[in-house]
């Protein structure tokens, strides 16, 4: 079974530029979740998605956003880009994101670097 | 807000020892706890889970157990070997908002 798969793997941009990250579960996941992490603070939890809808939501400005697709597959986006915001951003599947055996399984992660 | 703690922050063992990795957390009212692994520039590789009302999991040479009344948890590898070198996290499901809370991890060198 293929496993989590994030893309672009690298990525540049400039201050006050937009960025859009893309994540495809492991199939016949439905939760997706993001998360951000830097040297300083580690990681941290973004937005979780399940069924097209955003479930639960992390302490991040507005600039950060997420959706979620039928086929499960979720994108996040990042508008007015700062230089905070280079890091490493994961993606995390899991079947349903709520069982108590329900194990989160992340992809390689996708490193923005922002100038 | 849940807390999440390992101590210590960076260890360096010789190939062949057994090791004990520490998780703190603050908030007991948990769903499961998590033990991933980090290889540099990597993403996350889960290990281990643990439900609420376990106390233990083991694969292989690895052993995790959970005393959540106290909010530890611990991480012990056995027979080290070079290729376990890597950073390994800790992560708390909570009962409320179920994200996963993250400690800070722990960098591991085993030297042959």
């Amino acid at each position: 079974k293929a496993g989590v798969t994030q893309t672009p793997r690298y990525l540049i941009k400039t201050r006050g530029q937009q960025v859009t990250l893309s994540c495809s579960p492991i199939s016949g996941h439905r939760s997706v979740s993001w998360y951000q992490q830097t040297p300083g603070q580690g990681l941290q939890f973004l937005f979780e998605y399940f069924s097209e809808t955003q479930r639960n939501k992390g302490n991040f400005p507005g600039r950060f956003s997420g959706r979620q697709f039928s086929n499960s597959r979720s994108e996040m986006n990042v508008s007015t880009l700062e230089l905070g915001d280079s890091a490493l951003y994961l993606c995390a599947s899991s079947l349903s994101g709520r069982a108590y055996t329900d194990t989160q399984y992340f992809g390689p992660g996708t490193r923005l670097t922002v100038l | 807000k849940q807390e999440v703690t390992q101590i210590p922050a960076a260890l360096s063992v010789p190939e062949g020892e057994n090791l004990v990795l520490n998780c703190s957390f603050t908030d007991s009212a948990i769903y499961n706890l998590q033990w991933f692994r980090q290889d540099p520039g990597k993403g996350l590789t889960s290990l281990l889970l643990i439900q609420s009302s376990q106390r233990e999991q083991t694969s292989g040479r690895l052993n995790a157990s959970l005393d959540k009344s106290s909010g530890r948890s611990t991480l012990y590898i056995a027979a080290s070997q070079p290729g376990d070198s890597a950073t390994y996290l800790c992560a708390v499901r909570s009962n409320s908002g179920y994200a996963l809370n993250f400690g800070k991890g722990t960098s591991l060198l085993v030297t042959p």
